[in-house]
């Protein structure tokens, strides 16, 4: 019952550069979240875009939201090797459902 | 210190052998989850709580078991049943099934020799 997909499934990039991923729904979006894990940790809750919201910003952080292409990006500005983890995109199927999450998309951030 | 706690971080374990992971939140929260985490495959739902005394199945319970007496802990066992237990297990809380953000335990690596 996987709801959402990440594209890349992985990406590499120089820090200081932007890095730019993505995910795809099949179904109708809710409340759309987004989630870091770095390597052999638990994730971590970076932010929220609700269906009625089209951009947000946390920090370094710009999520996109765009229902008509049932589609949501992750933009994280001026990358740090810190920022190297897996992203995930995470909805719920209905309203009182857990999270599904997406198969992520592996972030490497060359110093 | 709030939070969500899991132990062991790391376990081995010989085919044919039961083995119970440990779960253990001080969030208050009502809501707690058990997934499983292979390479490439992202997250995938084995059993949640919604409240104490009550858990339903995920996507992938065949061999697994759950139990929810007390609010804060939600201990999940691999039973010899699971025919490829060898994975990375995450716990998460929330408020509720329906309140959005989840939080996540540390994780146990579970290794079966």
């Amino acid at each position: 019952s996987q709801q959402g997909e990440e594209d890349p499934q992985a990406l590499s990039i120089q820090e200081g550069e932007n890095a730019t991923m993505n995910c795809s729904y099949k179904t109708s979006i809710n409340n759309l979240q987004w989630y870091r894990q770095n390597s052999g940790r638990g994730l971590v809750h970076l932010i929220l875009i609700r269906s009625n919201e089209r951009e947000k910003h946390s920090g370094r952080l710009r999520v996109t939201l765009d229902t008509s292409k049932k589609s949501s990006s992750l933009l994280i500005t001026a990358s740090r090797a810190a920022d190297t983890a897996s992203y995930f995109c995470a909805d719920r199927n209905s309203g009182n459902t857990p999270l599904v999450f997406g198969k992520g998309t592996r972030l490497s951030v060359i110093a | 210190d709030g939070g969500i706690t899991q132990s062991p971080k790391y376990l081995f374990r010989k085919e044919g052998q039961n083995v119970t992971l440990s779960c253990e939140q001080n969030l208050n929260h009502d809501a707690m989850y058990w997934y499983r985490q292979d390479p490439g495959q992202g997250l995938r739902l084995i059993y949640y709580s919604q409240i104490v005394n009550d858990f339903q199945k995920g996507d992938i319970a065949e061999g697994y078991s759950v139990s929810r007496e007390k609010k804060e802990s939600f201990p999940l066992t691999v039973t010899s049943a699971q025919k490829n237990p060898t994975a990375f297990y995450l716990c998460a809380s929330s408020m509720s099934t329906a309140n959005n953000e989840q939080f996540f335990g540390p994780g146990t690596r579970l290794t079966v020799l």
